[in-house]
């Protein structure tokens, strides 16, 4: 069974669009983020979830909005999308005595 | 402002010898350290970590080492195997979010 999984893993669409990627993790853990690799590779954060709270928002444009339905699950949906915002998206949960658990990502490319 | 450095993109190293990774950091505020192995096409998977409170944790094949006054870990891996090959971040905790360094990307020949 998948820890952390993301859906889709592979998204392309046209600038403007809204879209939406989906993580759900069954490990029970409180806290779920989402981070964006850009294209030098580097892993940044983009808000973390803890209960269903929002904890961390860094700076992220508003188009990008994170949706916590229950714990198991946040979700990132994307208004007005910009060729910039191509990049791969990772979700991620962690308990702390336990490490953080990564999701396989979601390349998204805007064309 | 990059806080968290991995100052070698990529590192070759022979099957069987020690690959040594290294990381420096600039906030001492980080009190947990963590590295992650990132295969192609697949999300970072936990490797190993270490508390601030400590200076070497184990596991295996994988050793991580902390110098705290130099700002500074390391990642030993010894053997070194060709699935090791893959890239690895180091990434430092502050309470609540985690921070990545680049990543290094190791390849490991017969």
């Amino acid at each position: 069974d998948t820890a952390v999984s993301q859906t889709p893993k592979y998204l392309v669409t046209q600038m403007g669009n809204d879209k939406s990627i989906k993580c759900e993790q069954n490990l029970g853990h409180d806290t779920m983020y989402w981070y964006k690799q850009d294209s030098k590779k580097f892993l940044k954060i983009m808000f973390s979830y803890n209960n269903k709270e929002l904890i961390i928002n860094e700076t992220v444009p508003n188009r990008f909005s994170p949706k916590s339905p229950d714990k198991a699950h946040l979700n990132l949906h994307i208004n007005s999308l910009e060729l910039g915002d191509s990049a791969v998206y990772f979700c991620a949960s962690s308990a702390r005595d336990r490490g953080y658990t990564f999701g396989s990502g979601t390349r998204l490319t805007v064309v | 402002d990059q806080q968290v450095k991995q100052n070698s993109p990529s590192l070759s190293v022979q099957e069987g010898r020690i690959s040594i990774l290294n990381c420096d950091y600039t906030n001492s505020m980080f009190d947990y350290f963590l590295w992650y192995k990132k295969y192609p096409a697949e999300g970072p998977t936990f490797l190993i970590s270490i508390s601030s409170i400590k200076d070497k944790n184990e596991d295996g094949r994988f050793t991580v080492f902390l110098n705290k006054s130099a700002k500074h870990l390391s990642l030993h891996i010894v053997p070194s195997q060709p699935g090791d090959s893959a890239v690895y971040f180091c990434a430092a905790s502050d309470t609540d979010k985690l921070i990545f360094g680049t990543g290094t990307r190791l390849q490991v020949f017969p």
